[in-house]
């Protein structure tokens, strides 16, 4: 079956810093990757929708300039939170979607982020 | 306005009991409807995904109908078992590529 594979699971950085967050789909191309953010208690909210070889599309009120996105290949996108705070803290989870077969919408393990 | 809606909210059950979890949505037009388990600190996994044409879908001791009419879908657990204890999340896809989520049932099964 599909498999979405997100990296790191979890990470601990000073406030300031940058944060690079992998996720790739092991079996199959993803032509379209989305990445959500999710609190505690709280659903997944879609931060950005990316497809290869082309920007990425945010949603409203997500800093693209803060949230860099990356899609080079059919199998790998990258999400940076450049200079994160405290309150970019969060769970990120990444999902991969195909043009063909029935992989749709299979999710990252997911990373945790705590920024000190 | 497209929106998912579950309930109830939170479910405390005893392990071997059966339960169902409900899912009320308003997205269209309707793509189709999927149910996935999130495990605390974990990503969800997709238990059952329906189209407008199913009325009942089966994955092991988890059950998922759907009523495309009343915009209703609902997930019956059998004979829970401690490693049942999960958010449940209720998600629509519409016309477009983006996900429409519930706001999940965050299911504790106790021994």
């Amino acid at each position: 079956g599909a498999v979405v594979s997100q990296h790191p699971s979890w990470v601990i950085c000073k406030s300031g810093t940058s944060v690079k967050i992998e996720c790739r789909s092991l079996d199959f191309q993803a032509t379209t990757m989305f990445w959500y953010r999710q609190f505690p208690k709280q659903s997944l909210m879609l931060m950005a929708t990316s497809n290869e070889g082309s920007k990425a599309t945010y949603e409203q009120g997500v800093e693209k300039d803060k949230f860099l996105i990356n899609h080079a290949s059919l199998t790998l996108s990258t999400l940076t939170v450049t200079s994160a705070h405290p309150e970019d803290s969060s769970f990120y989870i990444c999902s991969a979607s195909s043009a063909v077969g029935d992989y749709g919408y299979t999710f990252g393990s997911g990373t945790r982020l705590t920024v000190v | 306005k497209n929106q998912v809606e579950q309930s109830p909210q939170s479910l405390i059950i005893l392990e071997g009991k059966n339960c169902t979890l409900q899912c009320n949505y308003t997205v269209s037009p309707f793509s189709n409807l999927r149910w996935y388990k999130q495990d605390t600190g974990r990503g969800p996994v997709s238990l059952t995904i329906m189209t407008f044409s199913e009325n009942t879908k089966s994955n092991g001791r988890y059950t998922a109908t759907l009523d495309a009419d009343t915009k209703q879908s609902s997930l019956h657990i059998t004979a829970s078992q401690l490693s049942d204890s999960a958010s449940y999340i209720c998600v629509v896809r519409g016309a477009t590529n983006k996900l429409i989520f519930g706001t999940g049932t965050l299911l504790a099964v106790q021994p």
